[in-house]
């Protein structure tokens, strides 16, 4: 049973296309999070959600609206895709007041291709 | 420059060698340290984590942290070919929810057999 679970895999899109990205955990965690990894391995956080809030919205382009239905759930909508979104993105959760910063599970990440 | 600094590598060693990864940060409210392993195209996975400046173990990792420098450093001892992967350091701030992660940029090991 998949803790974190990220579709699609892979994403192959043309540029100005709008694709949206889920993220289910089973985890029980309260909080979830998107981070994007670029071509040189460098992960930083885009946003995180605490119980459907959010709480970390970090320097990103507008394009990019994250939505979280309930707090088991976090989706990333791009739109307007451009060649500099191409990345792997990952969602993660962690269970904050329990384990802080310590008790993060990632997904397997979603590899974006913008052509 | 970058929050927090780590050598990309790649890192090559012979198969039993000890590994030697660090990593330097200049953000002094950092008091949390990580180490994550991330394989190909797998999402990162907590190897280690210390709060304090010190040494900690487990099997054949350990995890340094020397906060007066600011220098946090993980070792791998009788590497194996399965810990070629690429290791990637994190810090954080604690905060009541939403403990954001600042990565390294990961450093590539490859162990030969």
């Amino acid at each position: 049973d998949t803790a974190v679970s990220q579709t699609p895999k892979y994403l192959v899109t043309q540029m100005g296309n709008d694709k949206s990205i889920k993220c289910e955990q089973n985890l029980g965690h309260d909080t979830m999070y998107w981070y994007k990894q670029d071509s040189k391995k460098f992960l930083k956080i885009m946003f995180s959600y605490n119980n459907k809030e959010l709480i970390i919205n970090e320097t990103v382009p507008n394009r990019f609206s994250p939505k979280s239905p309930d707090k088991a759930h976090l989706n990333l909508h791009i739109n307007s895709l451009e060649l500099g979104d191409s990345a792997v993105y990952f969602c993660a959760s962690s269970q904050d007041r329990i384990r802080g910063p310590y008790g993060y599970t990632f997904g397997s990440g979603t590899r974006l291709t913008v052509v | 420059q970058k929050e927090v600094e780590q050598d990309p590598g790649p890192l090559s060693v012979p198969e039993g060698a000890i590994v030697s990864l660090n990593c330097t940060y200049s953000n002094s409210a950092f008091q949390y340290f990580m180490w994550y392993r991330q394989y190909s195209r797998k999402g990162p996975e907590l190897l280690m984590y210390t709060y304090s400046s010190g040494n900690k173990e487990d099997g054949r990792f350990t995890a340094q942290v020397d906060k007066s420098s600011k220098y946090i450093s993980l070792f791998i001892r009788d590497s194996q070919p399965s810990d070629s992967a690429t290791y990637l350091c994190a810090m954080s701030e604690i905060k009541a929810a939403g403990n954001k992660l600042t990565f390294g940029g990961g450093t590539r090991v490859l162990v030969k057999p």
